[in-house]
């Protein structure tokens, strides 16, 4: 199985900062890496396919980048209705394995 | 719009079988892949397994041994059937659409529904 390896496991950040958040597999994946954002009681959404392909009505402040094994994920100027938990998953090979997520809370 | 509803029991006794079923609302099952996927309360998230619409299967080893994913394609109906539960099998259990276009990913997820394992 591919290791998925998120980090932090939590951000504190204020309205309008930039957040980045990282993903590192255990093996090699090319650019096969998606990115969901969790609220809390809701199932998680799909934000970014293929790592930095977005997801139609994602708005532009999100972004993804990366390849290989090493991922990230940034919000541009944070929202209030962007704290939330985020978690990226690997599409490139059965079982599909998710990162243990990051949690982005008020600061 | 397509919608995916998930329900069953809230509750199931250790060693018993935990079934679920996955209703798709507003389009049709055919023609593409559906999983399961459980996140255990505070935790991360698990893939159980998808099923073609044909009910061709594939399993996460951590489970196979355990689960069975079935489709009736004439009730637009998912199932997960997951047998001999424990404690750790507590979680909140989703189905979603797979996206094979670019990768496989989960580009629709239902509401979920929460299982409790306990006596």
């Amino acid at each position: 199985d591919i290791q998925m390896t998120q980090s932090p496991s939590s951000v504190s950040a204020s309205i309008g900062d930039r957040v980045t958040i990282t993903c590192r597999t255990s093996q090699g994946i090319s650019s096969w890496l998606a990115w969901y954002q969790q609220k809390p009681g809701k199932a998680p959404n799909l934000l970014i396919y293929t790592a930095s392909s977005l997801q139609s009505g994602v708005p532009s402040r999100f972004s993804g980048s990366g390849s290989g094994t090493h991922f990230t994920l940034t919000i541009s100027s944070l929202q209030p209705e962007d704290f939330a938990t985020y978690f990226c998953q690997q599409t490139n090979s059965l079982p599909l394995t998710f990162g243990g997520g990051t949690k982005v809370e008020i600061k | 719009q397509v919608q995916l509803q998930e329900s069953g029991p809230g509750l199931v006794k250790p060693s018993e079988t935990l079934s679920l079923t996955c209703i798709v609302s507003g389009g049709s099952i055919i023609s593409r892949y559906w999983s399961w996927i459980r996140q255990p309360p505070g935790k991360g998230l698990e893939w159980i397994g998808s099923i073609y619409d044909d009910g061709s299967t594939n399993y996460n080893p951590s489970l196979e041994s355990r689960v069975t994913l079935s489709v009736d394609t004439s009730k637009n109906q998912l199932s997960l059937k997951l047998k001999s539960v424990t404690a750790a099998d507590t979680a909140m259990y989703y189905c979603a659409r797979d996206d094979l276009e670019s990768g496989w990913n989960f580009d629709l997820w239902g509401r979920g529904t929460l299982v409790t394992v306990s006596s």
